[in-house]
């Protein structure tokens, strides 16, 4: 069974330009997360989604963030105009789901992708 | 917005048992426990997770106290690949989603 799945592994970009980020979720998980983690910090909630839709982007940056899970391909994490505080690993993961608060939710993670801003 | 508490670091002898301990007093009574791994900047890695009872996996074993107040992680026989930032972690209250990553306890594992 093949992981959660992410490419880049690594992706540099210069200040302004775009960066795309692409996840694929584990085979039968429908439930896409994305985390971020700054260098020397803890991994942060970014954005929660199912298919063609979002859940909870709260972690999101209110500017220049997006996120999309279309209902075919992989989900995306969009970044326009980086700056050099953009620079850090960006971590996808994927679960079955399971609704609720009794629910377990074992999220499964992919490599990331470390992208650098020159 | 972390709601557990573990040691910084602690080293540990190859061949030996590891036990990390995490404090989660805040816990509501039914939130999951899950612990996951960070080995050197990969992704991380799920290892277990409990709710009330003892569990034991392949990887590691889970004891949660009777008030589900603390837990630890049991790695029985660490080897220098389990040198790692390990993550214990309860989800945001009414959010099941999201994980609260704080900073974890760094083990290595010396020779």
């Amino acid at each position: 069974n093949a992981g959660v799945m992410q490419n880049p592994r690594h992706l540099v970009r210069r200040r302004g330009q775009e960066a795309r980020l692409r996840c694929s979720p584990m085979k039968g998980h429908s439930h896409v997360y994305w985390y971020r983690q700054l260098p020397e910090e803890g991994l942060k909630f970014m954005v929660y989604l199912q298919k063609e839709n979002i859940i909870d982007e709260s972690g999101m940056p209110k500017e220049r963030f997006s996120a999309e899970f279309p209902k075919e391909g992989p989900s995306i994490l969009r970044i326009q105009q980086v700056v050099r505080g953009d620079s850090a690993a960006y971590f996808c993961a994927s679960s079955t789901g399971g609704e609720g608060v009794l629910a377990k939710n074992i999220q499964y993670f992919g490599a990331g992708t470390r992208l650098s801003v020159l | 917005d972390a709601k557990t508490t573990q040691p910084p670091s602690m080293d540990c002898a190859e061949g030996r048992a590891a036990n990390l301990p995490c404090n989660h007093s805040t816990i509501s009574g039914n939130e999951y426990v899950y612990w996951y791994r960070q080995i050197h900047s990969q992704g991380p890695q799920y290892i277990i997770h409990g709710l009330k009872n003892n569990e034991t996996n392949e990887m590691a074993s889970l004891i949660i106290t009777e008030d589900r107040k603390s837990s630890t992680l049991i790695l029985p026989h660490a080897t220098l690949r389990d040198t790692a930032v390990y993550y214990c972690i309860v989800r945001v209250k009414g959010l099941y989603y999201k994980l609260s990553f704080g900073a974890g306890t760094t083990v290595t594992v010396r020779a």
